[in-house]
């Protein structure tokens, strides 16, 4: 039963445009989310997140947006940059309980 | 920043053999570590949560005879693969949780592939 879902396994973007990433999720207990950065053969690596008491967080070119009536979120990044190739985990915890459910990734590709 | 180190980062090895795996955070200590496994193209499975000082807690499916988790220090838990076969070939990530406040992020070592001929 996958909790966290990542529908597009990959996602290509010119370099400079937007590139939106998005995660859906099933658990109504889930109330903190997180995006995380993994390039091949290294960990996951921290962006972005949010607390389900707000709608929006922005951290420089990443933003993320939570619809908790839809149980859906999305990362935005602007403008894309080639270094941003990599894979993005959207990933949720609940009850101010430590433990991670991750989706199954996005392979973003940032175009020149 | 914070940092986790993982090693090997790579290990090929023969079927039977017990395999070990260090987790370090090097520049904060870790009550709570946790092990993942990720398959190709998939999403990183929790396997257990290493608690310094107690037994580790394993999610459901997962054989804690054959995965030993040891978590005997602040900066260190160890995940050791007993009697390895081909299916446990995988990616394996350990992270460490700051535990500075209920939300601060896991911070993730860089992995372990683990190959068993």
């Amino acid at each position: 039963d996958q909790q966290v879902k990542q529908n597009s396994p990959s996602l290509s973007v010119q370099e400079g445009r937007i590139s939106i990433l998005n995660c859906d999720y099933t658990n109504s207990m889930f109330d903190y989310f997180l995006w995380y950065k993994k390039y091949p053969a290294e960990g996951p690596t921290f962006l972005i997140s949010i607390s389900s008491i707000k709608d929006k967080n922005e951290d420089g070119r990443f933003t993320v947006f939570l619809n908790k009536s839809a149980k859906h979120l999305s990362l935005h990044i602007v403008p894309s940059q080639p270094g941003d190739s990599a894979v993005y985990f959207c990933a949720a915890k609940a009850g101010g309980g430590n433990k991670l459910t991750f989706g199954t990734g996005t392979q973003l590709k940032v175009e020149l | 920043g914070a940092v986790v180190s993982q090693h090997p980062s790579w290990v090929i090895c023969k079927s039977g053999t017990s395999v070990k795996i260090e987790c370090r955070s090097l520049d904060f200590q870790a009550t709570t570590m946790f092990w993942y496994r990720q398959f190709p193209k998939q999403s990183l499975m929790l396997m257990a949560t290493s608690n310094e000082g107690s037994k580790a807690t394993y999610e459901q499916g997962v054989e804690k005879d054959k995965f030993l988790i040891n978590h005997a220090s602040l900066t260190l838990s160890t995940l050791t693969v007993t009697s390895a076969h081909p299916e446990d070939s995988s990616f394996y990530i350990c992270s460490a949780d700051p535990g500075t406040g209920s939300n601060q992020p896991q911070h993730f070592g860089d992995g372990t592939r683990l190959s068993i001929l």
